[in-house]
């Protein structure tokens, strides 16, 4: 257990639909990092934030967007969803903004119909 | 685009010998690196890591080097154990970008 959790585990939903995936960070960890990982491929970096903050981005669709609230916890959410949106979406938390080892959650498996 | 490349989809070992997993880069900007293993159904765990001042680093039964010329790094297992089958990435950072390769499988055959 990394101590990052991932809410929801899987989410099916339709084309054109709205869906929000939230991430709890491991405890004292100031970064969150979304990845999204399609069929056999390999982890696409999205987005970072650090301490609230956006810190880097990756290729993040514009329909897409985050946020990292007070707390720490961060939410992505995904608009206008289409059939190649389907993936894996996965989370991961670290202490620092870079150079650190990076904590990964269990996923969140998106289907959309 | 891709800036970090791991070329063997799948690499098969028998138990007890020693499984070697590559990855190759192109950015000069990567100056750490890291390795993490992926079972089904579970997110990445990470392994181990190496900067860019180090060619080599250990952990037990897993070295990493990196061969900064070459851009060039590898994963030795020594010895590949059945419960090492997995997918392997390695992932490199750099100007705040992680980017991640697209993993090789391990099989170790009992």
């Amino acid at each position: 257990d990394s101590g990052v959790t991932q809410t929801p585990k899987h989410l099916i939903t339709a084309t054109g639909q709205r869906v929000t995936l939230r991430c709890s960070p491991r405890s004292g960890d100031l970064s969150v990092y979304w990845y999204q990982q399609s069929l056999d491929q390999g982890l696409q970096f999205l987005i970072q934030y650090y301490n609230g903050e956006e810190r880097a981005k990756g290729n993040i669709l514009e329909r897409f967007s985050a946020q990292q609230f007070p707390d720490l916890h961060s939410e992505l959410n995904l608009s206008s969803l289409e059939l190649g949106d389907s993936a894996l979406y996965f989370c991961a938390s670290s202490f620092g903004q870079e150079y650190n080892e990076q904590f990964f959650g269990p996923g969140t498996r998106l289907t959309v119909l | 685009d891709q800036q970090v490349k791991q070329n063997s989809p799948s690499l098969s070992v028998q138990e007890g010998r020693i499984s070697i997993l590559n990855c190759d880069y192109t950015n000069s900007m990567f100056d750490y690196f890291l390795w993490y293993k992926k079972y089904p159904a579970e997110g990445p765990t990470f392994m181990i890591s190496i900067s860019s001042i180090k060619d080599k680093n250990e952990d037990g039964r897993f070295t990493v080097f990196l061969n900064k010329s070459a851009k060039h790094l590898s994963l030795h297992i020594v010895p590949s154990q059945p419960g090492d089958s997995a997918v392997y990435f390695c992932a490199a950072l750099g100007g705040f970008k992680t980017i991640f390769g697209a993993g090789t499988r391990l099989f170790v055959k009992a």
